[in-house]
């Protein structure tokens, strides 16, 4: 099972929501990853797990908050968002820092 | 600052080969270049990855020169299927960063 599976495939919020987006995979991976991609743009780094301890965090603002419950599970806990934070939001996971990135297909995200 | 660029855009025909370059300046030694090829409204695809010379798979090929300020994947006998965006990674271990080429739009016509 070579699979990263995101859910929702889409979420509509409003900015004083509170939503989360849920990436699963069972390949043994033990590092996993969260973008966000705006249209036309490239994918940009936001948070990394590395055996379930965050290990890298892009100054995100703190609306956005991660969870690596097991090592299986990565969560993004979403709380007030602004429009502008409207993007797809790709999960990742690879066997370690210097390993292939296995993508999800994703979470559209859109703020009113 | 870790930058990492590409041509915005590539236009070629089915059967030819192609070959798409991405300028990074800063790079060490150990640090390991990858390249994925993404379709609209999907996640990124693994195309192939390595850190220096010449590696190559069942459908591509990757050259690092010497100097490690750039990279080229090359792509043989490209099919209409082939029409993507495709991105280079870089993991710049000594920033601790992972950053995403600006990404090259290709479009192959019959």
């Amino acid at each position: 099972d070579t699979e990263v599976t995101q859910t929702p495939k889409h979420l509509v919020m409003g900015m004083t929501n509170k939503k989360s987006l849920k990436c699963e995979q069972h390949m043994g991976h033990r590092a996993m990853y969260w973008y966000k991609q705006k249209a036309k743009k490239p994918p940009e780094l936001m948070f990394v797990y590395s055996y379930e301890k965050l290990s890298i965090n892009e100054s995100v603002p703190s609306r956005f908050s991660p969870e690596c419950p097991n090592s299986s599970l990565l969560n993004l806990h979403l709380h007030a968002l602004q429009p502008e934070d409207s993007a797809l939001y790709l999960c990742a996971s690879s066997q370690g820092g210097d390993w292939e990135q296995y993508f999800g297909p994703g979470t559209r995200l859109t703020v009113t | 600052l870790a930058k990492t660029t590409q041509p915005i855009s590539m236009d070629s025909y089915e059967g030819q080969e192609v070959n798409i370059t991405c300028s990074h300046n800063n790079i060490a030694t150990n640090d390991y270049i990858t390249w994925y090829q993404q379709f609209p409204s999907q996640g990124p695809r693994f195309i192939i990855q390595g850190y220096k010379t010449k590696v190559t798979n069942e459908v591509a090929s990757l050259f690092i020169p010497a100097d490690r300020k750039s990279s080229t994947l090359s792509l043989p006998r490209v099919s209409l299927s082939d029409t993507a965006v495709y991105y280079c990674l870089v993991a710049y271990t000594g920033f601790q960063k992972l950053v995403f080429g600006t990404g090259t739009r290709l479009l192959v016509s019959p």
